[in-house]
């Protein structure tokens, strides 16, 4: 079974560092990852999809690796601003038409 | 505007009633999720379906019932017989055609069960 882990559950830094965030998965054998961002009460956001071909990911401050070997993926976010507070998750799927495995997340404080 | 909605946004229940929540997506596409999520956890997966008229438990399906009628609807039960139903529900949405098929969130709809 499939098990997805976010370490550390919770991150503070300072305006202008760069966020580190990573993800681990015990099965190998996934077809994509996809990082999505939650903010308090709300829905979740989707911010990258990597497929399981692809190295890297990119969207403006946001990068996203992926070593499926290791069964590892990292979210980095460049120059964190207060706006990028949240909670991160990651979420592998196995085949196409599966369902995706979530991680419990990492809670992050932008302190300005 | 494209996109997954969910009503209501806060609901009320007291114990032993069975509520409905409510999934409606524009997107066009096949597969549709419900998940639950509890305070400073990850999502759980209640039920999804990726096609007309068929859906599959997920990881804690007890307690819950769905159907899916048309394709841009999923609705759920919570029935009596959940024994904790104070959550967040989230719905999504995903399309299982090509590759990059990205999964896409509604809002959510906090229930609590006085």
């Amino acid at each position: 079974k499939q098990e997805v882990t976010q370490i550390p559950a919770a991150l503070s830094v300072p305006e202008g560092e760069n966020l580190v965030l990573n993800c681990s998965f015990t099965d190998s054998a996934i077809y994509n990852l996809q990082w999505f961002r939650q903010d308090p009460g709300k829905g979740l956001t989707s911010l990258l999809l990597i497929q399981s071909s692809q190295r890297e990911q990119t969207s403006g401050r946001l990068n996203a690796s992926l070593d499926k070997s290791s069964g590892r993926s990292t979210l980095y976010i460049a120059a964190s601003q207060p706006g990028d507070s949240a909670t991160y998750l990651c979420a592998v799927i196995k085949a196409a038409g599966n369902k995706l495995t979530f991680g419990g997340g990492t809670r992050v404080l932008v302190k300005p | 505007d494209g996109g997954i909605t969910q009503s209501p946004k806060y609901l009320f229940r007291k114990e032993g009633q069975n509520v409905t929540l409510s999934c409606e997506q524009n997107l066009n596409h096949d597969a549709m999720y419900w998940y639950r999520q509890d305070p400073g956890q990850g999502l759980r997966l209640i039920y999804y379906s990726q096609i007309v008229n068929d859906f599959q438990k997920g990881d804690i399906a007890e307690g819950y019932s769905v159907s899916r009628e048309k394709k841009e609807s999923f609705p759920l039960t919570v029935t009596s017989a959940q024994k904790n139903p104070t959550a967040f529900y989230l719905c999504a949405s995903r399309s299982l055609a090509g590759e990059h098929n990205e999964q896409f969130f509604g809002p959510g709809t906090r229930l609590t069960v006085l």
